[in-house]
């Protein structure tokens, strides 16, 4: 079993819509949390890190379960520019201060007009 | 202030070649890290990197090892290359001690015919 589980994917949705990305980690003593995104043939760029209480910008919003060991991310209100690859990131020490960074296998999405 | 920068961007090799990646990290970090991602899948921690010495280690042979530099910069050795090594190899920097997140070059494309 892979310590970073994400869904399968692919997402096809149409421009407006709401996505949801789920995310799930074995390992409990995962310190920190990190939602990445990646453009087809390029680099992960770090979308947001996420926290237990929860945290937004803009319109994407992601949680954090510790008990369940889950992670989300919501984006709203979708835009053509939001297709990429998502994924899922924990790191084993706090607030990604180095240490290696353990990734999911990624969620793609793609939005339509 | 240049980011991280892999070189070279592309290569195509034999199998049991060798092959040396380089990269230099961002401005102001002394740790990096080195990742394989194969097609389809997140990317998968090889080793870091810090005060050239080898820190942490991934699920990675030993045909694969690496050096850090004293200015930082750090090379992936591969040794004896097999088609399976065929990934998009990536570089990422940090400052450890810090709460900055670590920062990805544009990668290396390793095709092995």
């Amino acid at each position: 079993r892979k310590e970073v589980e994400q869904d399968p994917g692919p997402f096809n949705v149409p421009e407006g819509a709401t996505v949801a990305f789920n995310c799930t980690y074995s390992n409990s003593a995962s310190q920190s949390f990190f939602w990445y995104r990646q453009d087809c043939r390029k680099e992960p760029k770090l979308l947001m890190s996420v926290y237990s209480s929860g945290n937004e910008d803009g319109r994407f919003t992601a949680q954090l379960n510790r008990a369940s060991q889950y992670i989300s991310l919501l984006i709203r209100d979708s835009k053509l520019s939001d297709s990429a690859t998502y994924l899922c990131v924990v790191n084993h020490l706090r607030d990604n201060q180095g240490g290696k960074l353990i990734f999911g296998q990624g969620t793609e999405l793609s939005v339509k007009p | 202030d240049a980011g991280v920068t892999q070189s070279p961007t592309h290569l195509i090799k034999t199998r049991g070649q060798q092959v040396t990646l380089r990269c230099s990290p961002k401005s102001g970090h002394d740790t990096v890290s080195w990742y394989q991602q194969a097609l389809g899948q997140g990317p998968q921690f090889i080793f870091q990197y810090y005060e050239e010495e080898e820190r942490q280690r991934g699920n990675f042979p030993d045909r694969f090892s690496g050096h850090q530099f004293p200015n930082y910069s750090s090379e992936l050795n591969v040794n004896a290359l097999l088609l399976g090594d065929s990934a998009l190899y990536l570089c990422a920097s940090s400052q450890t001690g810090t709460s900055q997140p670590q920062h990805f070059g544009d990668g290396t494309r390793l095709s092995i015919l």
